[in-house]
C-alpha cells in the first residue's frame, strides 16, 4: 500500500544531542515538505524538495537540514537539539503538478 | 501573497448539532481550496476540495463551496459526531515552481464534539 511513514512517532532526548527525523514514501512522489507544527496547531513549512538533490528552505528559518539522496527518503537532521526545537514535526509529499500534499503521522520531539 | 483566515477555536458542539467553520482568503485568480483534517496524534488528511468557483467539495458528510464573490470556503456538517473531534485547516495552494505547490494554511480550528 502507497503510504508515506515517519519515525520515530515519538522521541524524548536531552540537548545537545544530535537527531535525525526519518520520512520515507512509497508513493513515488518527485516533491517532499517538512513542517513544525507549534502548540497553538499552526503549520509552518521549514523545509522543501522538488526532487533528488534537491533542498530549499521554507518560510520559517530553522536550525535543521534536510537531504534527498532518494526519491523516497527525506531525513530532517538537529546537529544539536535545544529545548527551543522541541515541537511536532510533519513530512508530507506531492506529485509534480498535483496541488494535494500527503502527510505522514508525525513525529512528536520533546528537548529536555 | 496568498493568506488563508480561519475562524478561531476552539468550538465545542454537543453530538448531532450543526457544525460551520470558517475559512476565508486572499489570492490571485482562483485557485483550488482545501479542508484538511487532523485526528488526535496523526498528520493531516485530506477531506475534501474544490478545484473552481461555485464547485462544492464533499466526503464524510461534510461540504464546503468555493464562493469567489466572498472569497469563502466554509466547511459545514449537518450533525457532528464524537469522532469527528479534530482539528481542522483550510488551506490554498500556489504554483512555487518546478510543478511544485506549496500550501497556505490557515490556523487550525479545534473541534470537540460531546456525548
Amino acid at each position: 500500500e502507497a503510504d508515506i511513514y515517519q519515525t520515530p512517532r515519538y522521541l524524548v532526548i536531552g540537548t545537545g544531542k544530535k537527531i535525525t527525523l526519518e520520512c520515507s514514501q512509497t508513493m513515488g512522489h518527485d516533491k517532499m515538505y517538512w513542517y513544525q507544527q507549534d502548540p497553538g496547531m499552526e503549520l509552518h513549512l521549514i523545509h522543501y524538495s522538488y526532487g533528488v538533490n534537491s533542498t530549499e528552505k521554507g518560510d520559517l528559518s530553522s536550525e535543521s537540514t534536510v537531504s534527498r539522496i532518494r526519491t523516497e527518503h527525506f531525513p530532517l537532521t538537529l546537529e544539536s537539539a535545544r529545548p527551543s526545537h522541541t515541537s511536532q514535526y510533519l513530512c508530507a509529499s506531492g506529485q509534480t503538478g498535483e496541488r494535494e500534499q500527503y502527510f505522514g503521522p508525525g513525529t512528536r520531539l520533546t528537548v529536555t | 501573497g496568498n493568506s488563508v483566515t480561519q475562524m478561531e477555536g476552539p468550538v465545542t458542539l454537543s453530538e448531532e448539532a450543526f457544525l460551520t467553520i470558517n475559512c476565508t482568503y486572499t489570492a490571485t485568480g482562483y485557485p483550488s481550496l482545501f479542508w484538511y483534517v487532523q485526528y488526535p496524534g496523526e498528520g493531516l488528511q485530506l477531506l475534501l476540495k474544490a478545484t473552481k468557483a461555485d464547485d462544492k467539495g464533499s466526503n464524510k458528510g461534510f461540504e464546503a463551496t468555493y464562493r469567489k464573490e466572498t472569497t469563502s470556503f466554509h466547511l459545514e456538517k449537518g450533525s457532528v459526531q464524537v469522532s469527528d473531534s479534530a482539528v481542522y485547516f483550510c488551506a490554498l495552494p500556489a504554483y512555487s515552481g518546478a510543478g511544485s505547490y506549496q500550501l497556505t494554511f490557515g490556523k487550525g480550528t479545534k473541534l470537540s464534539v460531546i456525548p
